[in-house]
């Protein structure tokens, strides 16, 4: 069974840093491309950043580029999102989520339960 | 870019059958897959349909995807509707870049 587990969430003030985890187990971790998508407090969902199997290739939403570094470590089984110069608009909750193919195709089929970011002074 | 629309809510009565639309602004629906997902209130999403119509295990045959190039759409159909299935609905696809794209989500009433 497929299991993601998102930590590393918090309270963090305007400007300040957090760096988000997704510990995956149940599948080959090294052999899939990775997401991280966030839903605002009573919005939608918005797809942030992705990552290829390898790391080789990164995309991100054009609101979080320059800010915002997703990464993996395949020998830990874990995705990361580091988050910095944080903005009040970036307060949601982060899913993590598995694509479907060793490169980013966006064809998310497994989700995590998501860690609460809550950026305010 | 393009954008997905979905109506805003949908209802329908137990045991009936729902369609949930999606149509795409720019470009053709069929370019690229279509996934639905099913979230209720306070829970993370769960996929129902990926791959425009691929039932992830454990997913009922209740669930039921297809596009429509005519109408440049993607449907999310339920049958025999059950008041679990009372949730929010979001379609979602990717472009050329691999930037993906959200609608903006269906809120499905069972009464």
């Amino acid at each position: 069974e497929v299991q993601l587990l998102e930590s590393g969430g918090g309270l963090v003030q305007p400007g300040g840093s957090l760096r988000l985890s997704c510990a995956a187990s149940g599948f080959t971790f090294s052999s899939y491309a990775m997401s991280w998508v966030r839903q605002a407090p009573g919005k939608g969902l918005e797809w942030v950043s992705a990552i290829s199997y390898s790391g080789g290739n990164t995309y991100y939403v054009g609101s979080v580029k320059g800010r915002f570094t997703i990464s993996r470590d395949n020998s830990k089984n874990t995705l990361y999102l580091q988050m910095n110069s944080l903005r009040a608009e970036d307060t949601a909750v982060y899913y993590c989520a598995k694509d479907s193919r060793r490169a980013i195709t966006m064809i998310v089929v497994d989700w995590g339960q998501g860690t609460l970011v809550t950026v305010s002074s | 870019n393009f954008m997905l629309t979905q109506p805003h809510s949908v209802s329908e009565s137990p045991g009936k059958t729902v369609t949930i639309s999606c149509t795409r602004s720019s470009g053709s629906i069929a370019s690229n897959y279509v996934q639905w997902f099913q979230q209720r209130p306070g829970s993370a999403p769960t996929t129902v349909i990926y791959e425009d119509n691929q039932r992830p295990s454990g997913v009922p045959d209740r669930f039921s995807g297809s596009i429509d190039s005519s109408s440049n759409s993607a449907s999310l159909s339920i049958s025999g509707l059950k008041t679990e299935d009372e949730a929010d609905y979001y379609c979602q696809s990717y472009d050329s870049s691999n930037q993906g794209v959200f609608g903006g989500g269906t809120k499905l009433t069972v009464l």
